[in-house]
């Protein structure tokens, strides 16, 4: 079974501009769930999607989105980039139905904001 | 607030003895425990969990303890190897109610030859 699958792998950005991060699920997993992971603040959660809803929501800004297509691979989009944002966005699935407990997660996408 | 912290940023073990990596949780609602091995490039890793009825769960080589009178998660690794060096996020999660999946800082283990 192939893992959790992160693109791109890198992405070197200007202030301002938007990003799109792009994530696929192991095969069957409905639930996907996104964290920022940077050396000062650690794992902190993004948002969690099930089923194409999003289900639980972190505390960032609106700028940070998300959206889970039917197939439950998952796109990240950030707006109007800051120089804070810069960081290794992580996503990971998981398989239990009703609440996201074991997560497998993806190799990540590092984000350079410039 | 509520977070999930960790004693020791950076733990050094000669290779062959045992290591013990400390966690400490806030939430005593939280039902449910696991440590994720993260090394370098790579996404964490689960490694094992334990539910809030259980002080103690055996893997191969880790041991997960768990005390909820002073709210306190330990992994113990037997036997340390050169590739355990990696950092280690506990993760306190609530299912109940409002849901809620907390990692913790993370401890950088490194394993000296």
């Amino acid at each position: 079974k192939a893992g959790v699958t992160q693109t791109p792998r890198y992405l070197i950005k200007t202030r301002g501009q938007q990003v799109t991060l792009s994530c696929s699920p192991i095969s069957g997993h409905r639930s996907v769930s996104w964290y920022q992971q940077t050396p000062g603040q650690g794992l902190q959660f993004l948002f969690e999607y099930f089923s194409e809803t999003q289900r639980n929501k972190g505390n960032f800004p609106g700028r940070f989105s998300g959206r889970q297509f039917s197939n439950s691979r998952s796109e990240m989009n950030v707006s109007t980039l800051e120089l804070g944002d810069s960081a290794l966005y992580l996503c990971a699935s998981s398989s239990d139905r009703d609440r996201s407990e074991k997560l497998f997660f993806g190799s990540g996408t590092q984000l350079s904001v410039l | 607030g509520e977070s999930v912290g960790l004693h020791l940023p950076t733990l050094s073990v000669q290779e062959g003895d045992n290591s013990i990596i400390n966690c400490a949780y806030s939430n005593s609602a939280s039902d449910y425990f696991i440590w994720y091995k993260q090394e370098s490039g790579k996404g964490p890793q689960f490694i094992i969990d334990i539910r809030s009825n259980m002080d103690k769960r055996q893997g191969q080589r880790v041991t997960v303890l768990l005390n909820k009178t002073v709210k306190h998660l330990s992994l113990q690794i037997a036997a340390t190897q050169p590739g355990d060096s990696a950092v280690y996020f506990c993760a306190e999660i609530h299912t109940s109610g409002t849901y809620k999946y907390i990692f913790g800082t993370g401890t950088r283990l490194k394993v000296l030859a």
